[in-house]
């Protein structure tokens, strides 16, 4: 079983600060994902990483893949309200096997 | 183009009855998975479905069940439904694994 661990699980932060989310797994995944979901809705895609030690850049967020494949971060800088939501990351061990998802960082950015 | 579509949105069942959850995946994702979300528990995955075989199972009994339909349709039927089954059904289509998922908004299931 590949289980994605989260960190923190919770957030609160006043706008404008940065911040790190965390994602660590002892499994190796063949791909990652993050996504952020707001209340009643369904996850939406942030990004995906595929190669070891790739970092993607969408507007002020940064995502990065661990070197071995094992591990991920996600860092906002200057954090804005619009912000808020529960992040998510997902992976699977191959393109074949079920996606996992760990479970959440709960963001809360304050005016 | 459109997303990925779930009916209904909202559903109030008693003990005892059975469910159906429809999936409607985006035009050409020929993947479909089913997630069951809960906020003690997270997402946790109940099944995927590609090209009308079930691809991988979740650790759920054996009271959930899918299916998937040559037009790529899906649907998720529980029975004998209990307390413990009240969440947010999420379907999530995708191309493939490494392009990530495209979620619907989720069928929120109250058991009372």
């Amino acid at each position: 079983t590949q289980l994605l661990e989260q960190s923190p699980q919770f957030l609160s932060i006043q706008e404008g600060e940065n911040l790190t989310v965390y994602c660590n797994s002892s499994s190796v995944f063949s791909s990652l994902q993050w996504y952020r979901q707001e209340p009643g809705e369904g996850p939406v895609l942030l990004v995906t990483v595929v190669t070891g030690g790739e970092v993607k850049k969408l507007k002020r967020l940064t995502f990065q893949f661990g070197d071995a494949r094992k591990d991920s971060s996600l860092h906002i800088t200057a954090a804005q309200p619009g912000d808020t939501g529960l992040y998510l990351c997902a992976g699977a061990a191959s393109g074949y096997q079920k996606v996992t998802f760990g479970i959440g960082t709960k963001l809360q950015v304050i005016p | 183009k459109a997303g990925v579509t779930q009916t209904p949105r909202y559903l109030i069942k008693t003990r005892g009855q059975q469910v159906t959850l429809s999936c409607s995946p985006i035009s050409g994702h020929r993947s479909v998975s089913w997630y069951q979300q809960t906020p003690g528990q997270g997402l946790q995955f109940l099944f995927e479905y590609f090209s009308e075989t079930q691809r991988n199972k979740g650790n759920f009994p054996g009271r959930f069940s899918g299916r998937q339909f040559s037009n790529s349709r899906s649907e998720m039927n529980v029975s004998t439904l209990e307390l413990g089954d009240s969440a947010l059904y999420l379907c999530a289509s995708s191309f493939a694994q490494d392009y990530g998922y495209t979620f619907g908004s989720g069928t929120r299931l109250t058991v009372v």
